[in-house]
């Protein structure tokens, strides 16, 4: 089975705390993604990785990076947590190509105060 | 852009009935097309995929058909019990630049 994991399921992180969220896969998926997930709003893409060191911004970047420097693992930092960030954060992995479905981690709960 | 749009819900019903929630996309060429589910505290899992016209995608007794002359992509369950409920999120895209999703729809299922 594809396992995908998230460094922490809940987080409480101060305002202006730099924050590492942690990804990894063990299927070597080339393609790897964050989004986050917030009610009323569904799921947003915030960054993606179809190789290790490459990256494209989704639709949210503002506010976040990511890092992927291993093909199995791919981070999202925010470099100063603010409160509006407080919210689930979802990784996701994927083959390349259109017709792979993405395999989705646990997902984290961040809090910020 | 690509969008998709689904029944937010919530959708309650009770046991046994027939379930449908319905999914239309917007898109240029012909997207796969995907439903997820998530059950509370959990990531999302894949339920069922199409990847072109007319084809059906079925597990677990749920089923959808990629219709193109309608751009939809519609669930459905013909018996539906307490266990199944949970948020569906219908999606089309995949591969390099992510999937799009529905808002998600949440199902209550009474006993």
């Amino acid at each position: 089975d594809v396992k995908v994991t998230q460094s922490s399921r809940y987080l409480v992180k101060r305002t202006g705390e730099k924050v590492f969220l942690e990804c990894v896969q063990d299927m070597d998926h080339e393609n790897m993604f964050w989004y986050r997930q917030d009610p009323g709003l569904g799921l947003r893409l915030i960054y993606f990785s179809y190789d290790v060191k490459m990256k494209e911004k989704g639709d949210i970047p503002e506010g976040y990076s990511v890092s992927r420097e291993k093909k199995e693992r791919f981070s999202l930092i925010l470099e100063s947590a603010s409160t509006n960030q407080t919210s689930m954060y979802l990784c996701a992995s994927s083959f390349a190509g259109s017709s792979y479905e993405q395999y989705f981690g646990p997902g984290t709960r961040l809090t910020v105060t | 852009g690509n969008s998709v749009t689904q029944m937010e819900g919530p959708v309650t019903l009770s046991e046994e009935a027939f379930l449908t929630i319905n999914c239309t996309y917007t898109a240029t060429g012909y997207p796969s097309l995907f439903w997820y589910v998530q059950y509370p505290g959990e990531g999302l899992q894949l339920l069922l995929k199409a990847t072109k016209a007319d084809d059906k995608g079925s597990n677990k007794g749920f089923e959808a058909t990629y219709r193109k002359e309608t751009t939809s992509f519609h669930l459905e369950k013909g018996s539906v019990q307490v266990s199944d409920s949970a948020v569906y999120f219908c999606a089309q895209g995949g591969g390099a630049d992510g999937l799009t999703f529905g808002k998600g729809t949440h199902l209550i299922i009474q006993p």
